[in-house]
């Protein structure tokens, strides 16, 4: 079965701009979350979507969007783009409503602004 | 709010001893505790779960225990080898019915030949 897909694996941009991340979860997973990587802040949740839907969203400003389609692939969107945005953006995919199933991951963008 | 606690941040041990790293949650409403192991370039992968229904698991070098009471839990990874070197993320379930995990810092673990 293959693992969790994210293109780009890399991507430079400037202030400003914005941007588009994919996601293709593991085959028969309906649950996709987003999570920012930093070495100062750690992990971060960003949102979950489960079935096209956003089912919670972190504490990010609202040039963070996100959107599932009916095949459960999602991507995320970043607008206006900051020097502090520059992360790891990984995503992870789950089988399950529940919550407490594992989570796989992705092996992330890496997105750095300039 | 919710948070989880992670140490040490970092730890050395010679190969073929014992590594412990310990979390500690907030959130009394946590009931899953996966552990990941993130090498460099790569993505966090799940090593180790647990729920908390259950106090401790096991999967051969590397098990996981559970204090619901203190509101900890502990990854023991026993006859440690190189390729165990990378940093090591606990996590807890945030919201019940999602898939919002609250991530401990991090512990980088450095073993040594």
């Amino acid at each position: 079965k293959a693992g969790v897909t994210q293109t780009p694996r890399y991507l430079i941009k400037t202030r400003g701009q914005q941007v588009t991340l994919s996601c293709s979860p593991i085959s028969g997973h309906r649950s996709v979350s987003w999570y920012q990587q930093t070495p100062g802040q750690g992990l971060q949740f960003l949102f979950e979507y489960f079935s096209e839907t956003q089912r919670n969203k972190g504490n990010f400003p609202g040039r963070f969007s996100g959107r599932q389609f009916s095949n459960s692939r999602s991507e995320m969107n970043v607008s206006t783009l900051e020097l502090g945005d520059s992360a790891l953006y990984l995503c992870a995919s789950a089988s399950g409503a529940g919550g407490n199933q594992p989570q796989h991951f992705g092996d992330g963008t890496r997105l750095s602004i300039l | 709010g919710e948070n989880v606690e992670q140490h040490p941040s970092t730890l050395s041990v010679q190969e073929g001893d014992s590594a412990v790293i310990k979390c500690t949650y907030s959130d009394s409403a946590s009931n899953y505790f996966p552990w990941y192991k993130q090498e460099l370039g790569k993505g966090p992968q799940l090593i180790i779960d647990i729920r908390s229904n259950v106090g401790e698991k096991k999967d051969q070098r590397i098990a996981v225990t559970l204090n619901k009471t203190a509101k900890h839990f502990s990854l023991h990874i026993t006859e440690t080898q190189p390729e165990d070197s990378a940093v090591y993320f606990c996590a807890a379930s945030g919201i019940s019915g999602t898939y919002k995990y609250i991530f401990g810092t991090g512990t980088r673990l450095k073993v040594l030949a």
